[in-house]
């Protein structure tokens, strides 16, 4: 059974830098075809595709968000960690990460996501 | 950058089908993928690849795209189905993924 949990600070001041942790189970990020996503989800409003990271520590950001976030993981660990600097009130949001597969035609798309974690920035 | 473009909201009465639309220049080419989103609850997916079915998703939730429009039907629309509905897909580059801004879909 896979599963995911988001943890981190449930609040961050401005330009400061958020470090959140998603911790899995039931599957290796050293398998072939696997990765992580993390998404976010301001109140009210739509999901924003953030980014991955693949078995292979290959990473896809989202292009208006690239300057400000890293993916790491830590495979013993079941670890993926995404760090976003220079943290602004308009980055308040739930925070969520995904098991994420290949599909044909080389389609990564997330099928398993975890419970979110918000996070509200203020001073 | 890449859009998905969704319809804000669907109404239908409980036993109607309901058709959600997203519309995308790189569907033609790209797959489309569909979450439903409870209130107050993380996304599941409900359809990948245009019309696939994951186990565990009822048979009334259907799947298709055409040129540059993908539909998620649900034929026999129940109560339990409201909630937001986003299609998901990727530019034509792979660079980056997106979400559509999402359709309140409600039964009543």
């Amino acid at each position: 059974q896979i599963t995911l949990k988001e943890s981190g600070p449930a609040l961050v001041k401005p330009t400061e830098t958020l470090t959140l942790t998603c911790t899995f189970s039931g599957f290796s990020l050293n398998t072939d075809g696997l990765a992580v996503g993390w998404i976010r989800q301001p109140p009210g409003k739509a999901l924003e595709w953030l980014g991955l990271i693949y078995w292979d520590d290959d990473k896809h950001y989202s292009p208006s968000l690239k300057s400000r976030l890293t993916f790491t993981k830590n495979t013993s660990k079941n670890e993926v960690v995404l760090t976003m600097t220079n943290m602004d009130p308009v980055d308040t949001a739930t925070y969520y990460c995904a098991h994420s597969v290949r599909g044909d035609s080389h389609n990564w798309y997330f099928d398993l996501w975890g419970r979110g974690t918000l996070v509200t920035v203020s001073p | 950058s890449y859009e998905l473009t969704q319809p804000p909201s669907v109404s239908v009465s409980p036993g109607q089908t309901a058709r959600i639309t997203c519309s995308g220049d790189a569907l033609p080419k790209k797959y489309a993928f569909w979450y439903q989103q409870k209130s107050g609850q993380a996304p599941v997916l409900v359809m990948y690849e245009d019309n696939r079915r994951p186990s565990g998703i009822p048979e009334r939730f259907s799947g298709s795209s055409s040129g540059t429009m993908a539909t998620l039907t649900i034929s026999g629309a129940q109560v339990e189905d409201e909630g937001d509905y986003y299609c998901y897909s990727t530019d034509n580059n792979f660079s980056h993924s997106v979400f559509g801004g999402g359709t309140k879909l409600i039964v009543l």
